[in-house]
């Protein structure tokens, strides 16, 4: 089944305690991304990647790192995670970038993060 | 920058027909995308459109008028399933995707 994996999908941690949320996808996807959702503020991307070895920054980047060793794997880490960042967070993947219909994303069933 | 807005909240009796509006204002324009929230869920795909006019999919359409930076989610013969968030979502000329607050829709008997 053609997917974008998450895990945990639920962590309960503690300021200053490094975590990293794993994202993993089996249908080829050039293009990955990291958002966050919060309450009234919608979907903000993270992170996000077009390729192996390739990322950037998206509007909300402070206080993540992301990276991109094999196409398939693009995991979200906190170094050192604050209460401001609880929140829920979707991973979703895409053929590529480019502008197209059939550049639909694919997301992943979310990681709810609650940093005390 | 680009900005999307939707109401937050609407309500709507099963049965009937809802309309869920998007403006947007974005620095160039590839295409706009409808998304469905279940709570707790994953967004999932709905339509796309890139040019102007109606695109229907079974019970949903979405309409779009690129001069206006307009769209809307037309959802006919609602069911209680239809219950959910619905997140507009444009793509600007550098083919960044920008997702609206999304709209919560509340289908009652």
């Amino acid at each position: 089944e053609a997917q974008v994996t998450q895990n945990p999908r639920y962590l309960i941690t503690v300021t200053g305690k490094k975590l990293t949320v794993t994202c993993s996808q089996n249908m080829n996807h050039e293009y990955m991304s990291w958002y966050r959702q919060d309450p009234g503020l919608g979907l903000r991307q993270i992170y996000y990647s077009m390729n192996v070895e390739v990322t950037d920054k998206g509007d909300v980047p402070e206080g993540y790192k992301v990276s991109r060793k094999e196409k398939r794997n693009f995991p979200l880490i906190l170094e050192s995670p604050s209460p401001n960042q609880t929140s829920l967070y979707f991973c979703a993947s895409s053929l590529t970038q480019g502008y197209s219909g059939a550049n639909v994303l694919t997301f992943g069933a979310g990681s709810r993060l609650t940093v005390l | 920058g680009q900005n999307i807005d939707q109401p937050t909240e609407m309500t709507a009796t099963e049965g009937a027909i809802v309309q869920i509006n998007c403006t947007y204002q974005t620095s160039g324009f590839n295409g706009l995308f409808w998304y469905q929230q279940h709570a707790g869920e994953a967004p999932t795909f709905l339509s796309y459109n890139v040019l102007d006019g109606l695109e229907e999919k079974g019970r949903f359409s979405s309409f779009l008028s690129r001069s206006k930076g307009y769209s809307y989610l037309l959802l006919k013969e609602l069911q209680m399933k239809d219950s959910a968030s619905y997140l507009c979502a444009v793509r600007n000329a550098g083919n960044m995707l920008t997702f609206g607050g999304g709209t919560r829709l509340m289908v009652k008997p």
